[in-house]
């Protein structure tokens, strides 16, 4: 898997968007980027992939630099409730997907 | 769609009891993996199946686990001979082909061994 660095953690006031970026410089030609997300005491959640084109559902947007080397998690309006650790993973094949360490965002009043 | 279920939720043992845990997919899913996150860490790797045959195994996963899948429907999990150092939250996933890597998991189980 494609090496992914991201900040360890970032603070979010509720109602406005919060940005989580991720590098991965070593990316290739066609390997996709994906988030979780993982509420304390939870599982990990599936929040949303891309390979270049950026890409909207309902939980968040997802930017991709043109060159892909790295990309911005939107949640455009963070409540409470998006208090979570994320994950940027940039499965390299294989049937596995390899977690690091993530950011740990904290939205506050 | 239950989503993936995962029992126990907790699970306190004592240092070299055996332990097994349970995992049920989606019905339609024939993918499922099992993870082991420990404390400040992301989940890793453990074991991989598709429909019953377990495909790929970590190195995470010593002769004392054994994991099976015997109808390609549920899961189990059991460690022998437990040791602290297993005290992790192990968590299963699951998915269909086409799906990618848009897995959903369970809530996983909580072990503590004391």
């Amino acid at each position: 898997d494609a090496k992914t660095t991201q900040p360890p953690s970032m603070d979010c006031a509720e109602g406005r968007a919060a940005n989580l970026p991720c590098n991965h410089s070593t990316i290739s030609g066609n390997e996709y980027v994906y988030w979780y997300r993982q509420i304390h005491s939870q599982g990990p959640q599936y929040i949303i992939h891309g390979l270049k084109n950026n890409e909207t559902n309902e939980m968040a947007s997802l930017i991709i630099t043109e060159d892909r080397k790295s990309s911005t998690l939107i949640l455009p309006h963070a409540t409470l409730r998006d208090t979570a650790v994320y994950y940027c993973i940039v499965p390299g094949g294989g049937n596995k997907l390899t977690f690091g360490t993530g950011t740990q965002l904290k939205v506050e009043l | 769609d239950t989503g993936v279920s995962q029992d126990p939720r907790h699970k306190i043992t004592k240092r070299g009891q055996n332990v097994t845990f349970r995992c049920d997919p989606i019905s339609e899913h024939n993918r499922l993996y099992w993870y082991r996150q420990t404390l400040g860490q992301g989940p890793e790797f453990l074991t991989y199946f598709q429909n019953e045959a377990q495909l790929e195994k970590s190195r995470l996963l010593s002769d004392r686990f054994s994991a099976e899948r015997p109808k390609g429907s549920f899961s189990t999990l059991e460690i022998q001979r437990t040791e602290q150092g297993d005290s992790a939250m192990y968590l299963c996933a699951s998915s269909y082909p086409g799906q990618g890597y848009g897995y959903t998991f369970g809530s996983g189980t909580r072990l503590t061994v004391v």
